[in-house]
């Protein structure tokens, strides 16, 4: 899940398995939601989104489900690779359109 | 190739100091954004702009300012006003408005002498 500090919740995955990666967002009234993915030192990279419409949605490996009634959402990456390490955020859009962003998640892959 | 080019990478400020970031796209792209990055947090927006010649203050624009004198460019200075500025900063360029994903560039990371 989501938290504020110094210390990232971390998830730690076997190579191979699927990673479900958690976020709880505030705003009931948030009708977008977007998943990047940030390498040390880069920039975020998109990943997917979804719109509230929506309860579900697929990428390439990767799926977003939505759950508005206790305003859940989560990320699953399937056959976790090494190269997927990385910190995972979470983001929601505001009446303004802009981004309101999670603290983030660090996916650590073991091998 | 299309993209955001942020630079420098690594910049250090002395006190007393302005200093500007650079930001440049070639993604045709309206809107664009800036976003301070500090150590286990998520982004938090500093300004914003979605069209040329127009910005808006973000969460923490505080020791910031910006300016948008052309559609690819948004350079922001960091001004000796802002007393903690070492972070990542993370600039950020979005086709049309309303709800679609935002690309980001590589980050500057502004360290304090």
């Amino acid at each position: 899940g989501e938290s504020v500090g110094l210390h990232l919740p971390t998830l730690s995955v076997q190579e191979g398995d699927n990673s479900i990666i958690n976020c709880a967002y505030s705003n009931s009234a948030s009708d977008y939601f977007i998943w990047y993915k940030q390498e040390s030192g880069k920039g975020p990279q998109f990943i997917i989104d979804i719109r509230s419409n929506m309860d579900k949605r697929q990428g390439q490996r990767v799926t977003v489900l939505l759950n508005k009634t206790v305003k859940h959402l989560s990320l699953q990456i399937a056959a976790t690779q090494p190269g997927d390490s990385a910190v995972y955020f979470c983001a929601e859009a505001d009446s303004n359109y802009q981004l309101i962003w999670g603290a983030g998640t660090k996916l650590i892959i073991k091998p | 190739d299309g993209g955001i080019t942020q630079s420098p990478k690594y910049l250090f400020r002395k006190e007393g100091q302005n200093v500007t970031l650079s930001c440049e796209q070639n993604l045709n792209h309206d809107a664009m954004y800036w976003y301070r990055q500090d150590p286990g947090q998520g982004l938090r927006l500093i300004y914003y702009s979605q069209i040329v010649n127009d910005f808006q203050k973000g969460d923490i624009a505080e020791g910031y300012s910006v300016s948008r004198e052309k559609k690819e460019s948004f350079p922001l200075t960091v001004t000796s006003a802002q007393k903690n500025p070492t972070a990542f900063y993370l600039c950020a360029s979005m086709w049309g408005s309303g709800n679609q994903p935002q690309h980001f560039g590589d980050g500057t990371r502004l360290s304090i002498l």
